[in-house]
């Protein structure tokens, strides 16, 4: 199956500051999504976004499907972003419809 | 926006117990709901894909006799954890989409169940 990778792992920051994480995958995708799982369990949906770039507020991600990537910019960060931030892709049609495949997250920390 | 609503959000129960756990489509139809776990600090998996009117396909290393999954209208979705052994102690959560292929997955807010 698909392989997702996010990286880093970790992230600290002090709160203001910008930051940029990354999902890698093994395939070509039909649906790309980056979450925000906050810490009650809560999965937010931050952006659909198979290519191309979007925008909303301090957030901002792009993905180049053609180099199988995703980037989500976070700025002015905020001691609210901290939490976990997870890719997920879900490939090309057939059976494999609709089941998004998760990267292992990136565990974010703002500080005050 | 499309929201998915689950219930409970949590639910403690002794082993050997049975647990339901419903995961609605509030404002839009889905054929198809989708059931994930998440072990503590670990990513989510696919356990289960739910069908409207027929039965769920699971993924490969799920027991489909222990975690029974009911897709009986286009609405809701039922997850049954069935004698439940300390083992099974997870947060559980549904997603549907609304339309077809190219469309974000919708999450509801989970379940965390604990079995003592």
């Amino acid at each position: 199956g698909i392989q997702v990778e996010q990286s880093p792992p970790d992230l600290i920051l002090q709160e203001g500051a910008n930051s940029t994480l990354r999902c890698n995958f093994s395939d070509s995708v039909n649906n790309l999504q980056w979450f925000h799982q906050n810490p009650w369990g809560q999965l937010i949906n931050l952006f659909y976004i198979p290519s191309g770039t979007k925008q909303n507020g301090r957030l901002s991600a792009t993905t180049v499907a053609t180099e199988r990537y995703s980037l989500l910019y976070i700025s002015s960060s905020q001691t609210t972003d901290s939490g976990v931030y997870f890719c997920a892709v879900d490939p090309p049609g057939g059976t494999s419809y609709g089941k998004l495949t998760f990267g292992q997250g990136t565990i974010l920390t703002v500080h005050p | 926006g499309a929201v998915v609503s689950q219930h409970p959000s949590r639910v403690i129960c002794k082993s050997g117990t049975s647990v339901k756990i419903e995961c609605r489509s509030l404002d839009f139809q889905a054929t198809t709901m989708f059931w994930y776990r998440q072990f503590p600090k670990k990513s989510l998996m696919l356990m289960a894909t739910s069908n409207e009117g027929s039965k769920a396909t699971y993924e490969q290393g799920v027991e489909k006799d222990k975690f029974l999954i009911n897709h009986a209208s286009l609405t809701l979705s039922t997850l049954t954890v069935t004698s439940a052994h300390p083992e099974d102690s997870s947060f559980y959560i549904c997603s549907a989409r609304v339309g077809q292929e190219r469309s974000p997955l919708h999450f509801g807010n989970g379940t965390r169940l604990t079995v003592t």
